[in-house]
């Protein structure tokens, strides 16, 4: 069964940093991509980043590019997405998730998320 | 970066009954790499329909999904209770991927 854990939410004060992870087990990790989601408090998913299988290509949204960086170790079955100069709007529940495939697609398994919230 | 705009925002209906649901974009998507998500709350999502129309593993056949370009629909045929939701549209055809603001399916 396919199982994706997030950690390392909570709250930090605006530019700070925090970094996520999300622990994967029943499946092969390295054989898939994976990708964060966010999504504010009452609002609609966002899509943030995703990480080709092997890790050799990274994607990200406008909005965060250049402040959050994600990474993986295949050897730990573990995603992270690294935060730094964090903003309000970037108050949000953050999904891991599992891609279908080795290259991005669609998105087949989904942790239960952790709340981060950017607040003085 | 491609737009996905969801008609109705809202939609209320009966159990029993048919639910359509739209999605349109303001480019074509790519291949066609289109999928739908149902979210309940307090839940994360689940994949439903990938690929325009191919349902996901464990996905019953109520569900169906179509279109092609720049319109795509999904479909439940009968309504259970347990569809009562919000649905998202998402591309991940051209970069940056993008959702759908999402249809809430209501119980009128």
């Amino acid at each position: 069964e396919v199982q994706l854990l997030e950690s390392g939410g909570g709250l930090v004060q605006p530019e700070g940093s925090l970094r996520l992870s999300c622990a994967a087990s029943g499946f092969t990790f390295n054989s898939y991509a994976m990708t964060w989601v966010r999504q504010a408090p009452g609002r609609g998913l966002e899509w943030v980043s995703t990480l080709t299988g092997r890790g050799g290509n990274k994607f990200y949204a406008d909005s965060v590019k250049g402040r959050f960086t994600i990474s993986r170790d295949n050897s730990k079955n573990t995603l992270y997405l690294q935060m730094n100069s964090l903003r309000a709007e970037d108050t949000a529940v953050y999904y891991c998730a599992k891609d279908k495939w080795e290259l991005p697609g669609p998105l087949d398994h989904w942790g239960q998320g952790t709340l981060v919230t950017v607040s003085s | 970066e491609i737009v996905l705009t969801q008609s109705p925002g809202t939609l209320s209906l009966s159990p029993g009954e048919r639910a359509t649901l739209s999605c349109r974009a303001s480019q074509s998507v790519s291949g066609n790499y289109l999928d739908w998500y149902q979210q309940k709350p307090g839940q994360a999502p689940r994949l439903l329909i990938y690929g325009a129309s191919t349902r996901a593993t464990g996905i019953p056949d109520r569900f169906s999904g179509s279109g092609s370009g720049t319109d795509f629909n999904i479909t439940i045929s009968r309504l259970e209770p347990k569809d009562f939701a919000v649905y998202y549209c998402h591309q991940y055809g051209t970069l940056p991927w993008t959702f759908g603001q999402g249809t809430t399916v209501e119980i009128k």
